[in-house]
Parts: structure tokens; sequence; C-alpha cells
């Protein structure tokens, strides 16, 4: 099965600091790279997503850079905040009749006072 | 703008009992339609997906069964409950349009089988 492998499973960054969260995926059919931020007992809810006709792409504090040829991409929280603290999980995605996803196993952020 | 639903929030039953958990979408027409259950607060695993009324994909064999009923309603049913079934279920749609897209989920049921 296609997987998409996300380290690391947990992260502690002071408050300010840049929060780096990566992604490899094996499946170069896969044309849309989705994140999303979940709190505790909440839905993941949709942060930020990149096509792979683009290397970056940001939105605030939040950066996604994506490396095609090394099937690689990364998001990266600039002045980390408390409130970031939540789990992240990046997925690939295709073009297909129903939008498929696969996801990683999700990192565990904890953005210190 | 759409949004959605789940209920019940949270579910608390016991071995051998039914189950339904309901969804719904409003503000969009002919979603995309998944279940998925989050066991110990960590990665998702798809159970079943539906592009229509009535049609339904399941991704992995379980105790669980997926209906649709409605366009926009999205039914998840067990009808013995086993302690493995205990999970963060949740919802969500993708629109139906060309091209890659997110999937956009609900608030999440956490269910606790005794």
């Amino acid at each position: 099965q296609q997987q998409v492998k996300q380290s690391p499973q947990s992260l502690i960054v002071q408050k300010g600091g840049i929060s780096i969260i990566n992604c490899a995926y094996e499946n170069t059919a896969f044309d849309y790279f989705p994140w999303y931020q979940q709190f505790p007992g909440k839905g993941p809810a949709l942060l930020i997503a990149i096509r792979p006709d683009v290397s970056e792409k940001k939105e605030g504090r939040f950066t996604i850079s994506f490396n095609k040829s090394a099937k690689q991409f990364s998001l990266h929280i600039m002045d980390s905040q408390p409130g970031d603290s939540a789990t992240y999980f990046c997925a690939g995605g295709m073009n297909s009749g129903y939008s498929t996803l696969t996801f990683g196993k999700g990192t565990m952020l904890l953005v210190s006072p | 703008s759409q949004t959605i639903h789940q209920w019940p929030a949270t579910l608390v039953q016991p071995v051998g009992s039914p189950l339904s958990l309901e969804c719904t979408v409003e503000g969009t027409s002919n979603p995309n339609l998944y279940w998925y259950r989050q066991a110990a607060g960590r990665g998702l695993q798809l159970l079943f997906y539906s592009v229509g009324i009535g049609q339904i994909s399941s991704e992995v064999p379980q105790n669980l069964s997926a209906s649709r009923p409605q366009d926009r309603q999205f039914i998840l049913s067990s009808k013995k409950l086993l302690l493995s079934d205990s999970g963060f279920y949740l919802c969500a749609w993708s629109p139906r349009t060309s091209g890659p897209r997110g999937q956009y989920f609900g608030p999440g049921t956490r269910l606790t089988v005794t």
C-alpha cells in the first residue's frame, strides 16, 4: 500500500520558535498535498495545501515546502504559539472519483510558553 | 458556506448493542462522503466512502456498515458492537468537482463500548 510517512511523532517547541514537520510519500500519482490541524476532541481542519507544480506555499505563519524529486514535503510553523499545540496530519491525494487522501500518522506538537 | 454535522457527540454503548451514527452536510450538493475511525487520538482509518445515494464502498472489512439514504446524509451502523469498535468516528465530505481537493471533517463522535 502506498504510504505517507510523517515525522517526528511528537515535537516540543518553545514559544516563538519554528516548528518543522516532515512527510515523505511513495505514490508519484499524488497531485495534492494538504495539511490538517486537529485539537483534542475535535475533527481535523484543513490548514494549508499545495500542488506539486509549486515548491512553496505560505499562508500567514504556516509554510509548506515541497520537493518533488525527493518526494518530500514539510510544514513550517513560524513564531510558534501555545495555541498551535495540536496534532498535525499530512496527506497525499489524487484526482480520482472520490478525492483519495492517504494520511500520515500524525505529529503531536506542543508549544511551551 | 458548507457545514457538516455529526451526532451524537458522545456515546457509551454496551457490547452487543446496535449502533447508528449520523452525518449530514449543508450548503453543497452531490458531495463525496467518508467515514473514518481514529483510535487512541492518532491515525485516521478510512472505513467507507460514498460518491452518491446508495453507493457505498468499504475500505476495511469489519463489524460496521454504512448507508447513504439521501444526497447529504451518511449513516454508520452496526448490528452488534464489539469492544474494538470504540474510537473517535469522523465524517468528512469533499466537493464533487474535477481536480484534487481536500476533505472537510465534522466534529466527530466519541464512541465507548463497555
